[in-house]
């Protein structure tokens, strides 16, 4: 069974860049969900993609966007960066149902994104 | 809106002695999961323990067990015999389950460094 895996590992961008992370989620798992943790903080839950569906989502902009692909694999965007958005980002999958469960969330090792 | 509290940013334990991480969370649902997160220096967040709202036995995972006071919204984590791979971030979670949206999130709390010394 091949857990979840993230890419890249790290990442520098410059203020106003755009930037894209990439995440596998674990096999048989259809859902994932993106978090982005500041360092010495709890993760905080930026959305969810259901089946290809944006399935929730927390207090963050719009240029904050994400995909799902029909392989269940994720993208995380971010355009026009700023300084603060220098953190972890981690994704997270999950089996979902179609009534709405989800099961137990299981994590990626994370990207970390330094914005200068 | 759930919100989760973890008042206690460091904790210290001797190898082979038990400590508790405390927990407190606020949720308007009856229907909840809570789960304690481990983060080492690795930063993968490893899931150490689940426990259902619904039921009233404590859960427990070999070394790892939780004291859940569904009253008092309360949850906190046992660890007996602390060895040091143990040490690491540890963050109490909620997850809702309600129908729709983003009620699947799970939210954390600030979480708790523990360092278990030799």
């Amino acid at each position: 069974e091949t857990g979840v895996t993230q890419s890249p590992t790290h990442l520098i961008k410059t203020r106003g860049q755009q930037v894209t992370l990439r995440c596998s989620s674990q096999s048989g798992h259809n859902t994932v969900s993106w978090y982005q943790q500041a360092l010495g903080q709890g993760p905080q839950f930026i959305f969810q993609y259901y089946r290809e569906e944006e399935n929730g989502r927390g207090n963050f902009p719009p240029r904050f966007s994400g995909l799902q692909f029909p392989n269940y694999s994720s993208e995380l965007n971010v355009n026009a960066l700023e300084l603060d958005d220098s953190a972890l980002y981690l994704c997270a999958s999950s089996l979902g149902t179609s009534g709405g469960f989800t099961y137990e969330q299981y994590f990626g090792p994370g990207t970390r994104l330094t914005v200068t | 809106a759930q919100t989760v509290t973890q008042s206690q940013p460091e904790m210290s334990v001797q190898e082979a002695e038990t400590v508790t991480l405390s927990c407190t969370y606020d949720t308007s649902e009856n229907n909840y999961y809570l789960f304690w997160y481990k983060q080492p220096p690795s930063r993968q967040m490893i899931l150490v323990i689940r426990q259902e709202a619904y039921k009233q036995q404590n859960a427990t995972e070999n070394r790892f067990s939780v004291n859940f006071q569904k009253a008092a919204k309360s949850f906190s984590l046992k660890i007996s015999d602390s060895q040091l791979g143990d040490t690491a971030m540890y963050f109490c979670a909620s997850q809702q389950l309600n129908s729709g949206g983003s009620n699947y999130k799970l939210t954390f709390g600030k979480g708790t460094l523990l360092t278990v010394n030799p």
